[in-house]
């Protein structure tokens, strides 16, 4: 599978500010996504991040809280903007690869985000 | 709307023993089902597919589908300590271009 890394590992933040999280992958792959997990919650689809337009979000995600680059096949980034205490979750990136028949996907390590 | 369901337990396990894990999904369109392994502040690790009803095994793990029931459970045979994670279970409606949508998952505690 990809090797997939994220920047910022963790974060601390002040309420109203904006954090770039950075998502890298190893090889070339054609479906990113981003997810959020809440603290003892499960993860939830923020949006596809779609090479050469603009990303697909889910209902309850706007672009405007939560633009998403993705410049090339193995690298996108996702910026959380006007940051509030409720924002504070892990993120998480994850690819999509071809395994045994079956679009699998793979996560990276995430980022813990505390928002004070 | 996409509903993914688990007992978040937790299911407490004795070491040695089969550790069986359910979930039930909502979209009869899903085509593929994922078993992830989350240790306590790390990301989600795949340890499990299966897109066909029926029993896949790989290792100490079974996969179970059953479409028409909407129902998909996980096995672990041997338990181990090591085995004790939060169990999610996820699925994908298929071709390609969809997020996944995970249950809350199944704290699993094997007792050495």
């Amino acid at each position: 599978s990809a090797v997939i890394s994220q920047k910022p590992s963790r974060d601390i933040c002040q309420r109203g500010t904006s954090l770039t999280i950075q998502c890298q992958v190893d090889s070339q792959v054609t479906m990113m996504f981003w997810y959020r997990q809440q603290p003892g919650q499960s993860l939830t689809l923020i949006a596809t991040a779609n090479q050469g337009s603009e990303a697909t979000y889910e209902s309850g995600f706007v672009i405007d809280k939560f633009p998403i680059s993705r410049p090339n096949l193995t690298f996108s980034t996702l910026t959380v903007s006007n940051m509030s205490p409720e924002d504070s979750s892990i993120y998480l990136c994850s690819v999509e690869t071809r395994r045994g028949g079956t679009d699998t996907q793979y996560f990276g390590p995430g980022t813990r985000l505390t928002v004070l | 709307q996409k509903e993914v369901e688990q007992n978040s337990g937790p299911l407490s396990v004795p070491e040695g023993a089969i550790a069986s894990l359910n979930c039930t999904y909502s979209d009869r369109g899903s085509q593929s089902f994922f078993w992830y392994r989350q240790y306590s502040g790390k990301s989600p690790e795949l340890i499990m597919f299966i897109y066909s009803n029926g029993d896949k095994e790989d290792g100490r793990f079974t996969a179970q589908l059953n479409k028409a029931s909407q129902y998909v459970s996980l096995l672990i045979r041997d338990s181990q300590p090591s085995d004790s994670a939060t169990y999610l279970c996820a699925v994908n409606s298929g071709g390609g271009a969809d997020g996944l949508t995970f249950g809350k998952g199944t704290h699993l505690i094997i007792q050495p």
